[in-house]
């Protein structure tokens, strides 16, 4: 099956600054890759999908860039807030015309100080 | 409001009383999937579904049911619970990606389960 890494050290960053994330994966490139925000205790929130075919997704402050090349995605927070304070999660489709079988990366916390 | 409804949200029981979770989602939504969390190992999906009375094992199925009789519901069934279900579950639901939109997954707020 598809092993996901995200890196599982914190990242501490300073508010302003923008927190770069990696989302690895071995075997084959997934059709669609998602990124989540949970918070503690709390279910995951959808923030951006990025398809197979697309290289680059923007939605306010965020950021998502697909290497299927490298098999790798990035995801950026640019000038980052204390409330952006959360783990994030990227997760893998493998199909291309349905879905369920989602896979979940373990998962990166980032840590905003003002 | 658009959500997907978990209850119970705290749930404690006791070895091998079969349990029920229920989830149930009001945005029509095709797609419904279980996960469990647990801490070093992250969400891992128990069961999903793509419509009504189609459902298919995810990659930790074992000591779990689930059915889709409506779209709006899908249930989890815990026949006979052990303490290594002990965990925090979550349901989420989405619609197709042949609609074109980017939609991810609406998750529900979360059921704690312990089994003793």
């Amino acid at each position: 099956s598809q092993k996901i890494e995200q890196n599982s050290e914190a990242l501490n960053i300073q508010e302003g600054k923008t927190a770069t994330l990696t989302c690895n994966y071995t075997n084959y490139s997934p059709a669609y890759l998602q990124w989540y925000r949970q918070d503690p205790g709390r279910g995951p929130v959808f923030l951006l999908l990025i398809r197979e075919n697309e290289k680059e997704k923007r939605k306010e402050r965020l950021k998502v860039t697909f290497d299927t090349t490298l098999k790798q995605s990035l995801f950026h927070i640019t000038a980052s807030q204390p409330a952006d304070s959360a783990t994030y999660l990227c997760a893998l489709d493998m199909t291309t015309d349905s879905w369920g079988k989602l896979q979940f990366g373990a998962g990166t916390q980032v840590v905003v100080t003002p | 409001e658009a959500q997907v409804t978990q209850n119970p949200r705290y749930l404690i029981t006791v070895t091998g009383k079969k349990l029920t979770v229920t989830c149930s989602q009001n945005m029509n939504h095709e797609y419904m999937s279980w996960y469990r969390q647990d801490p070093g190992l992250g969400l891992r999906q128990i069961y999903y579904s793509m419509n009504v009375e189609v459902t298919d094992k995810g990659d930790v199925p074992e000591g779990y049911k689930v059915s889709r009789k409506e779209k709006r519901n899908f249930p989890l069934i815990l026949e006979s619970p052990s303490p290594n279900q002990t965990s925090l579950y979550f349901c989420a639901s989405s619609l197709s990606p042949g609609t074109g939109l980017n939609y991810g997954y609406t998750f529900g707020s979360g059921t704690r389960l312990t089994v003793v």
